[in-house]
């Protein structure tokens, strides 16, 4: 069954870039479906960053601003998620799913454990 | 873009009692609406999916109901597992939003 693995560091500095990395096992980045990614900062609720089809094809949330790119590996079968100019707003635990259409109606139906980012000097 | 609002924000409640929890989206979504279960230090897991069906291997005390704008979930009775926050989403729009939560607790 299909398997997501986030990767990536745990501290990152403030005004730098985050970079992480989903690993997909046991199904392939070209199934069909879109990738996304969503966040939860501690203690606060669930924002949806963006998702990416395995073509390259994106969809970002407006509230970043633009300092979000997500990009594929087809090679590695794994999508990445770079995200620019941090603050201590993007502290959060990073989580990677798969984004499917079931009946008609997208969602989100595997996902991946969370990794948790700190933005700190 | 579209707000998502769910009631309450948390609630106590006894192992059997029926529970509903109620998603508010400002502008219709016909029936894009998906509700998450997250236990705490876990991931979101998807039990409904287009408002009222049951993702597979759901247990069926869990249902989904509405279209427009207003939804609901509800547990039918709650069991200890089913202490947890959950979460509404809508996507319908291109990017996606979810509701803040509601955290259901032990009484």
């Amino acid at each position: 069954q299909l398997q997501l693995q986030e990767s990536g560091p745990g501290l990152v500095r403030p005004s730098g870039t985050l970079s992480l990395t989903c690993a997909i096992s046991n199904s392939s980045i070209g199934s069909g479906n879109w990738w996304s990614w969503v966040r939860q900062p501690p203690g606060k609720g669930l924002e949806w960053i963006g998702d990416i089809f395995h073509t390259g094809s994106t969809n970002y949330n407006p509230s970043l601003n633009g300092r979000v790119v997500l990009s594929v590996d087809k090679s590695k079968n794994q999508f990445s998620l770079n995200l620019t100019s941090l603050t201590a707003a993007d502290t959060a635990v990073y989580f990677c799913a798969r984004r499917r259409v079931q009946r008609k109606i997208p969602c989100m139906d595997v996902w991946g454990q969370g990794t948790m980012v700190t933005v700190s000097s | 873009d579209i707000q998502m609002t769910q009631s309450p924000s948390s609630l106590s409640a006894s192992v059997g009692d029926r529970v509903t929890i109620t998603c508010r989206a400002s502008q219709s979504i016909r029936n894009y609406l998906n509700w998450y279960q997250q236990k705490l230090g876990k991931a979101p897991k998807l039990l409904i999916y287009a408002a009222s069906t049951v993702q597979s291997g759901v247990p069926s005390r869990f249902s989904g109901s509405g279209s427009g704008t207003d939804f609901t979930l509800t547990i039918s009775s709650l069991q200890p597992e089913d202490f947890a926050t959950y979460y509404c989403q809508q996507s319908y729009g291109v990017w996606w939003t979810f509701g803040q939560g509601t955290k259901v607790e032990i009484k």
